[in-house]
């Protein structure tokens, strides 16, 4: 079956910290695996876009890594600021067919960053 | 640029009432469209998709159903509201082919059914 299991479900951290998400999952066939952030009330807006054999890829202060033989990602934020406080979505997409791909969505991590 | 609006932003309506959700798409042709239901504490959850106009794909059986009157344009409805129906929509586009893999989402429409 395929899923997209994020963790944790909820983070609350401080102003300036780092700090990681996870994100496993089943999808397969593999075709890229996507982070998406979404402000409350707002609809996702990409981060970042990973394939089968990228292993890390950034954007700002935002790095996405992935191991695709354990099938896990993760999303380091370096020295977070206020407004990083969103739900960050993990999507794996697969190939149905040639004509249109379809996206595995996980449940998204809740970060709050606190002054 | 490709823009991407849905409107209206936020809508209360009670049970038994009907529904009409738009969004349109800017800047491209012959987009792929997408409609997901996000419900508080839940996953995005695919509702339907199109290919082409008047081309409409089920994802999952519910109260709702999605038109696409318009290449750029993508209708969700349904005739009896349930409480059930409550969530937050989200229409998205992609590109054809390989592009599909990359979705790019609209602001949402917040729905209550009282």
């Amino acid at each position: 079956k395929n899923q997209v299991e994020q963790s944790p479900q909820s983070l609350i951290i401080l102003e300036g910290k780092n700090c990681t998400l996870q994100c496993n999952y089943t999808v397969s066939p593999f075709s890229n695996l996507r982070w998406y952030k979404q402000d409350t009330g707002r609809g996702p807006v990409s981060l970042t876009i990973m394939t089968f054999s990228e292993n890390t890829k950034s954007n700002g202060r935002y790095t996405a890594t992935l191991d695709a033989d354990t099938k896990q990602s993760s999303l380091h934020i370096t020295a977070s600021q206020l407004s990083d406080s969103a739900s960050y979505i993990c999507v794996v997409s697969v190939r149905r067919g040639s004509t249109l791909g379809r996206l595995y969505f996980g449940r998204g991590t809740q970060l709050t960053v606190w002054p | 640029s490709q823009t991407i609006h849905q409107w209206p932003a936020t809508l209360v309506q009670p049970v038994g009432s009907p529904l009409s959700l738009e969004c349109t798409v800017e800047g491209t042709s012959n987009p792929n469209l997408y409609w997901y239901r996000q419900a508080a504490g839940r996953g995005l959850q695919l509702l339907f998709y199109s290919v082409g106009i008047g081309q409409i794909s089920s994802e999952v059986p519910q109260n709702l159903s999605a038109s696409r009157p318009q290449d750029r344009q993508f209708i969700l409805s349904s005739k009896k509201l349930l409480l059930s129906d409550s969530g937050f929509y989200l229409c998205a586009w992609s590109g054809t082919g390989a592009a599909t893999d990359t979705q790019y989402f609209g602001p949402g429409t917040r729905l209550t059914v009282l």
